[in-house]
This record gives C-alpha cells, structure tokens and sequence, in this order.
C-alpha cells in the first residue's frame, strides 16, 4: 500500500523568505509524484509533478521539488514566498496500472504568508 | 472552458435524507472520480471510474453509489445521510491514456453539511 506523509499541518513565512513544504512517501513500486495547491473555496490545481524523467521538477510560480529515492522524499520549495502563495498545499502519489490515475493525498500544510 | 463543473455548491441535509451530486465534465476524459476533503486529512478516494459502464470503489466508499452512464457524467448518491458525511467532496477527471498518471483536474467542490 502506499501513503504519503506531510510533516507540519501549518506553516508560517516571511514573504520574501524560503518556502520549503517536506512531504515523504511510501510505495511498494516506482511512484508517481505530485504537488497540488489549493486556493480557497476553490478546487485543487496541479503545482508539478515526477514521473521519473528529471529528479529536479519545476513547476508554476515559481515551484520546484527534488525526488531523492534513498529518502522517500518529495519536498517543495519556493526561493521567495509572495503573498499570493498563501494557500493549502497536498503531496499525492500514484502508479502505473489498471487505475492508475488513483492518487493517494498527504493530509495537506497550510502556508501563511506574512508581509 | 468549463473543465470539471460540480452542482450543488452548498447542500445541507437531515440526517437520513438522501441527495445525488452532480459532476459534469467537457474534456472527454474517460477516468472520473469523487474525493471528500476533511481537515487534516487530505482527500480520499470514495469511488471512481475507468469509463462509462465500469465503477470501482476507492478508500471510502460505505454509504456512497456512483454510476456511469456517459463519458460526461459521473453523479454520487448519498442513500441515507449521516452526520459523519458531513464534508467537501470533489470530483476530478483525468485521461487515462497518453497522459502522465495522477494528473487530475478538479471541480470546485461541494459543501454537505449533514445535521
């Protein structure tokens, strides 16, 4: 089975400070890795995503992870926070196969950023 | 474009009241499926659908029917409402061919409140 863990429910920053949002995983096969951010009272959108081509993934706005499989870690960081990137944030992983389009979520980490 | 389009936004029932929401989708996307978003616990599975005809059940699926009738459509049934229900569910399609798995779009969920 598969699942994905987020460590930090809430995270605070400075804007203009690094963002780093820590997310771990466990799969049985290679995984599929993705970031999702969810803007309020909206649905969520895709950030990036790994599907094993480069371990540096770039996303939108200025978004990137880096897959380290000794680490089972999938980990997102921004340079600089905006304050538009105040949202809630969820790590999923899947896998190829039959219905390979089921993700499973982390529990998700709220950022606020403050000015 | 319309993308992923979820109808009722806000609902709120009784508790053994049954109600069916609607999801919609225009991107011909054969995989369709309905997650519920609970705080601190991410989004998890309750059914999904491989294409018209074919539905399978995800991580939570008691106390939910689903069906496929079109490749547009994908309504989920609440049969007897339970205050345990109460949540925000989404719907969120996918290709399952030719794309990368997990890459998910979303509607902008519903809100059930069940008293």
């Amino acid at each position: 089975a598969q699942s994905v863990t987020q460590l930090g429910s809430h995270v605070s920053v400075s804007e203009g400070a690094l963002v780093l949002l820590r997310c771990n995983y466990s799969s049985s096969v290679p995984p599929y890795l993705f970031w999702y951010v969810q803007y309020p009272n909206q649905g969520l959108q895709l950030l990036l995503k790994y599907t094993s081509a480069a371990t540096l993934v770039k996303g939108i706005n200025g978004f990137e992870a880096e897959f380290k499989k000794s680490e089972t870690s999938f980990h997102l960081t921004k340079p600089s926070a905006h304050m538009s990137d105040a949202a809630e944030y969820f790590c999923a992983v899947s896998f190829t196969g039959a219905a390979g389009n089921k993700l499973t979520f982390g529990g998700g980490t709220r950022v606020l950023v403050k000015p | 474009n319309a993308g992923v389009t979820q109808t009722p936004k806000f609902q709120v029932l009784k508790t053994g009241q049954s109600m069916t929401l609607q999801c919609a989708q225009d991107m011909n996307h054969e995989y369709m499926s309905w997650y519920r978003q609970d705080p601190g616990m991410g989004l998890r599975l309750i059914h999904y659908s491989v294409g018209a005809g074919i539905t399978d059940q995800g991580e939570v699926p008691n106390g939910y029917n689903v069906s496929r009738s079109t490749t547009e459509d994908f309504p989920l049934r609440l049969l007897s409402a339970a205050p345990s229900q109460t949540s925000v569910y989404f719907c969120a399609s996918s290709r399952t061919s030719g794309a990368p798995a997990g890459e998910l779009f979303f509607g902008e969920g519903s809100r059930l409140t069940v008293l």
